[in-house]
């Protein structure tokens, strides 16, 4: 079956402008969780949806947000971008039963560059 | 709070040289253990877990215990392979939960 599929797979946008990136989980899965990763700070949790419902949230500002439509896919948005927002924004998809129970399977990611 | 503490890479090795990569955590609770791996220009995929003390989680021949009394879960490999070379990512979460806590990853380079 198709895997984790996360659009765009690179951007380049400005400081101050606003981001938007796209995940597709696999067929059948109703969590969504997405992580920041960046060579200083490695892998930090963002969020995760499921159901259409923010299920966790991370220690991040106002400024990132995501949301879950009823087909699973989710989006995320950062606004106001800073430089120190490029990243490489990685998107995970599971059955939801949480990562001890069911696998989380991780698309190939977007990489971001703010200048 | 929570966290996960690797040892720092680069990790060189030969190929057919074993393979140890250090990984410990803190933890309020009782976290399953996990270790995911990122082949380069690709995302992370699960290598193994372990959900209770004294568990050892295994595959492709990379293997790791969780031990509580030592709060470790170091990853091994007796004999590694040029297409072991990735970065390998240490990781905790609590049980009905899908946040996973990520150490900061070791590289490891495997040459012929």
């Amino acid at each position: 079956k198709a895997g984790v599929t996360q659009t765009p797979r690179y951007l380049i946008k400005t400081r101050g402008q606003q981001v938007t990136l796209s995940c597709s989980p696999i067929s059948g899965h109703r969590s969504v969780s997405w992580y920041q990763q960046t060579p200083g700070q490695g892998l930090q949790f963002l969020f995760e949806y499921f159901s259409e419902t923010q299920r966790n949230k991370g220690n991040f500002p106002g400024r990132f947000s995501g949301r879950q439509f009823s087909n699973s896919r989710s989006e995320m948005n950062v606004s106001t971008l800073e430089l120190g927002d490029s990243a490489l924004y990685l998107c995970a998809s599971s059955l939801g039963q949480g990562p001890s129970t069911d696998e989380q399977y991780f698309g190939p990611g977007t990489r971001l560059t703010v200048t | 709070g929570d966290s996960v503490t690797q040892m720092e890479g680069p990790v060189t090795l030969s190929e057919e040289a074993f393979l140890t990569i250090n990984c410990t955590y803190t933890a309020t609770g009782y976290p399953s253990l996990f270790w995911y791996v990122q082949y380069p220009g690709e995302g992370l995929q699960l290598l193994l877990k372990a959900t209770k003390a004294d568990d050892k989680g295994s595959n492709k021949g990379f293997e790791a215990t969780y031990r509580k009394e030592t709060t470790s879960f170091h990853l091994e490999k007796g004999s590694v392979q040029v297409s072991d070379s990735a970065v390998y990512f240490c990781a905790l979460a609590f049980y009905n939960t899908d946040k996973l806590i990520f150490g900061t990853g070791t590289r490891l380079q495997v040459f012929p």
